[in-house]
């Protein structure tokens, strides 16, 4: 069901930096706030960024969000083997009258 | 520090109704709105429903006909009831707090529950 589009993969060595797409269209990135979740397999996602760029108290400043038209991207600065996780972004759904999220990405870090 | 538990039967059989409660402890249910995110093996996030503590609904179009999500604030409880479930069904299935309508944001969440379809 997803109509958030992200890369399915993404890889990085420590200290490098990545940035995580994610595209959607004027009913719901376009429209509204994007979040942003990190969860390692086997257990709970955790909020990791909301209203586009606002990290919650505990997340490091390495981590920034962004959003321009319909698209939003995730950026993370000096990667930590401890970022290796999934991630994905949500939005509210205009058309939908719900929340969407992308299909999620894996990042490695090598 | 508001915390969030799925309870529930692990193992549902075809064509029978999936029954999730999910307690929460260290805060009210009477504020916030309160998710239900289910998650099939290996997949992506799939946003299920809400209720705020008024008793509001929303429920994702695509299970809407299948789905009833219910509060009971003197148990601090809200619940999940999925009819008519398939394998398709087969999902870790979570709660979580919602901070306003037409958001998706959710946090804290429950550990979550896998429950399976199967005979």
């Amino acid at each position: 069901q997803s109509v958030l589009t992200q890369p399915p993969s993404a890889s990085g060595t420590p200290g490098q930096g990545i940035t995580i797409s994610c595209s959607g269209s004027t009913s719901n990135i376009g429209s509204n706030y994007v979040y942003w979740y990190y969860q390692v397999p086997g257990t709970a996602p955790k909020l990791l960024m909301y209203r586009n760029n606002q990290r919650p108290s505990g997340v490091p400043d390495r981590f920034s969000g962004s959003k321009s038209g319909t698209s939003a991207s995730l950026a993370i600065s000096g990667l930590r083997s401890e970022d290796e996780a999934d991630y994905y972004c949500a939005a509210w759904d205009d058309s939908l009258s719900g929340v969407l999220f992308g299909g999620g990405t894996k990042l490695t870090v090598l | 520090q508001v915390q969030l538990q799925e309870s529930g039967p692990g193992l549902v059989k075809p064509s029978e109704t999936l029954s999730l409660t999910c307690t929460v402890s260290g805060g009210s249910i009477s504020s916030y709105y309160w998710s239900w995110i289910r998650q099939p093996p290996g997949k992506g996030l799939e946003w299920i429903g809400d209720i705020y503590y008024t008793g509001r609904i929303t429920y994702n179009p695509s299970l809407e006909s299948r789905i009833t999500i219910s509060l009971d604030t003197s148990k601090n409880q809200f619940s999940l009831r999925l009819t008519s479930v398939t394998a398709a069904d087969t999902a870790m299935y979570s709660c979580a707090r919602g901070d306003s309508r037409r958001s998706g944001l959710f946090d804290p969440w429950g550990q979550g529950t896998l429950v399976t379809v199967s005979s």
